[in-house]
């Protein structure tokens, strides 16, 4: 069965330094996202992405962060500026768009140190 | 904003024994989704909801999508120690960002 795949599986990473979280999207969706879950609490939404733009954001979605889709395949969310507060699982999804359910990678691990 | 309310926030069943569990919010959404997450993993769908009055099953788990679209509720019959994990309900409108409740953390005494 298709799935999302993200890598890298962990990152730890000094405070201040830029990071780049990648992903390979279900290869016939069209509609991508981004969610952080920082430990123990709930999966939160920071961006959605179609048609190669930002359709919404949420308001943890700072000038800190961006997102880009180099290639028909990859999906990636940069962090400029890591903070010690960016620390969380960071999940991609994807979907083929309508009311498609949405399915996740396995997350990468943010650690900043 | 949206907010989804999930409870039970955790609960220990016995091996064989009936889990339900539920989320409510004050919002409308037009999709409910139950996810499980296992330790170090992402969000695996089980269950995806489209219809207000919608009750599906997927093998021992069955769902429903309340019928004021502002509800539903996750049933595991017969429960086994795989299923062990985080149940989160998810919920959006029209294929937009997910809203997600804060998870119900099942443990099972074999």
């Amino acid at each position: 069965e298709p799935e999302v795949t993200q890598t890298p599986s962990h990152q730890v990473t000094q405070m201040g330094q830029e990071v780049i979280l990648r992903c390979v999207p279900i290869s016939n969706h069209l509609y991508f996202y981004w969610y952080r879950q920082i430990l123990g609490q709930k999966v939160e939404f920071l961006v959605s992405f179609y048609n190669n733009e930002i359709s919404e954001k949420s308001e943890i979605f700072d000038d800190q962060f961006s997102v880009e889709r180099p290639d028909g395949s990859n999906f990636t969310l940069k962090i400029r500026s890591t903070k010690l507060e960016d620390s969380a699982m960071y999940f991609c999804a994807s979907t083929g768009g309508g009311n498609q359910p949405q399915h996740f990678g396995d997350g990468t691990r943010l650690s900043i140190l | 904003g949206q907010q989804l309310n999930q409870s039970p926030q955790s609960m220990f069943i016995q091996e064989g024994e009936d889990v339900s569990m539920n989320c409510t919010s004050s919002s409308i959404f037009n999709t409910w989704l139950w996810y499980k997450q296992d330790p170090g993993e992402g969000p695996v769908l089980l269950i995806a909801l489209y219809k207000a009055g919608e009750l599906t099953s997927n093998g021992r788990l069955t769902a429903q999508f309340g019928i004021t679209r502002k509800d539903s509720f996750l049933n595991i019959s017969a429960s086994i120690p795989s299923d062990v994990g985080i149940y989160f309900c998810a919920a959006n409108l029209y294929g937009n960002k997910l809203v997600f409740g804060a998870g119900t953390i099942l443990r099972v005494k074999s």
